[in-house]
């Protein structure tokens, strides 16, 4: 069964750090999103990604992030200068259809410590 | 989007069936109830979605109740790996590509 594939799994970075975090999405979905979740609490929308711009972000998407699909296969969302509160888990979601009418396939997720 | 209501945790004995419920008495004719689960700390999983027949896949099924206001995903026969957090998430298409997850049920099957 086809996989959203994520990288690095888990990621120790120093405060003011610039990280990047990697998505392969499914080769033929059309839709990319970046989703987080703070340890022990819910999952979190930050911004979904279509035709190579971003089509909707939430209040947490600050100038701080940013997406970027650099060829025809990776999906990458950068954090510019990390905070202690930017850790969390980050999970890459691609989707072969841009409505709710298509469920999302998630990735296993990138566990990011900032220090 | 409609708000819905979980139980906070529930229990299913290894092999019976697991019916986890949600409320959603404010959803609108065009919003759609979708399911997703959330294994220990690996990404959401997709398990189903329908508007207002009742849908069966692989996975589970979906029984909605004919005025919508609440819904039933089953899990026919519940393993050990069904141990997980279930979201139901209730949204309207093309309002924008994101799922809102509440803090949904957390669901342990027992040996």
């Amino acid at each position: 069964e086809p996989e959203v594939t994520q990288t690095p799994s888990h990621q120790v970075t120093q405060m003011g750090q610039e990280v990047i975090l990697r998505c392969v999405p499914i080769s033929n979905h059309l839709y990319f999103y970046w989703y987080r979740q703070i340890l022990g609490q819910k999952v979190e929308f930050l911004v979904s990604f279509y035709n190579n711009e971003i089509s909707e972000k939430s209040e947490i998407f600050d100038d701080q992030f940013s997406v970027e699909r650099p060829d025809g296969s990776n999906f990458t969302l950068k954090i510019r200068s990390t905070k202690l509160e930017d850790s969390a888990m980050y999970f890459c979601a691609s989707s072969e259809g841009g409505t709710a009418l298509y469920g999302y396939t998630f990735g296993s997720g990138t566990r990011l410590t900032v220090v | 989007d409609a708000k819905t209501t979980q139980p906070t945790s529930m229990d299913c004995a290894e092999g019976r069936a697991a019916n986890l419920p949600c409320n959603h008495s404010t959803i609108s004719g065009n919003e759609y109830v979708y399911w997703y689960r959330q294994i220990h700390s690996q990404g959401p999983q997709y398990i189903i979605h329908g508007l207002k027949n009742n849908e069966t896949n692989e996975m589970a099924s979906l029984i909605i109740t004919e005025d919508r206001k609440s819904s039933t995903l089953i899990l026919p026969h519940a393993t050990l790996r069904d141990t997980a957090v279930y979201y139901c998430i209730v949204r309207v298409p093309n309002t924008g590509n994101q799922f809102y997850f509440g803090t949904g049920t957390s669901l342990t099957v027992i040996p």
